[in-house]
């Protein structure tokens, strides 16, 4: 059984630099999505992708976020120029087809910006 | 504009105890879903229901129950005959028709602590 898997599960960054992180969703999922989890707080939405499309991106995710998804399988979600407040849980989750199914969480990159 | 209201912060229950978390949701859709996550120390959300909103019916399932009502805007799960596995946040989160139901909003959770 092979859930949704992110790496890596930890990063630590010096404030400036750039980061990547991967996400693989369900196989047969073709719905992804990226949260960022603070401490003491809910998920909040980041964006989403259907196959290859990036359909929303919501206004969390500024200029220095990048998401792509490009063959409709993994997903890279990239931060530029970090800043101490991009210190979060960043997860990404799948569901399948139909249009109010489930999200499937991977369990999360945690990044800490010194 | 959505919301997810979960007042309790934290609560502390010893084992076989029942407890009740409280979700209290704002929407101006008709048509939505809820859902209530479970986040254990590992840090992995874990699914445990989604309901409609045409659905008012409650749900049991095991030592879990969830009663949603429409005329208060709650959607609250109990846990009856608590176990120390439990001890987790719990999340509740609602998407809307006009999103697509695509995107889930979250509460701030509740933690749970049972002790044995």
């Amino acid at each position: 059984d092979t859930g949704v898997s992110q790496d890596p599960r930890h990063k630590i960054t010096k404030r400036g630099q750039n980061v990547t992180f991967r996400c693989d969703p369900i196989s047969e999922h073709n719905r992804l999505y990226w949260y960022r989890q603070t401490l003491g707080q809910g998920p909040e939405f980041l964006t989403y992708f259907q196959n290859e499309a990036q359909l929303e991106k919501s206004r969390l995710l500024s200029d220095r976020f990048s998401a792509e998804r490009p063959k409709g399988s993994f997903s890279t979600l990239e931060i530029q120029r970090t800043e101490q407040g991009d210190s979060a849980m960043y997860l990404c989750a799948s569901s399948g087809r139909g249009s109010y199914n489930e999200q499937f969480f991977g369990p999360g990159t945690r990044l800490t910006v010194l | 504009a959505q919301k997810v209201t979960q007042a309790q912060t934290e609560i502390s229950v010893v084992e076989k105890e029942d407890v009740t978390l409280d979700c209290v949701y704002e929407t101006r859709d008709t048509t939505y879903y809820l859902f209530w996550y479970k986040q254990p120390p590992s840090g992995e959300l874990v699914f445990l229901i989604r309901r409609n909103s045409f659905d008012e019916q409650n749900e049991i399932s095991g030592r879990y129950s969830w009663n949603f009502q429409k005329s208060t805007s709650s959607f609250n799960f109990t846990i009856t005959a608590s176990q120390v596995v439990d001890s987790a946040v719990y999340f509740c989160a609602l998407s809307e028709v006009n999103t697509g139901f695509q995107k889930l909003v979250f509460g701030t959770g509740t933690r749970l602590l049972v002790s044995p």
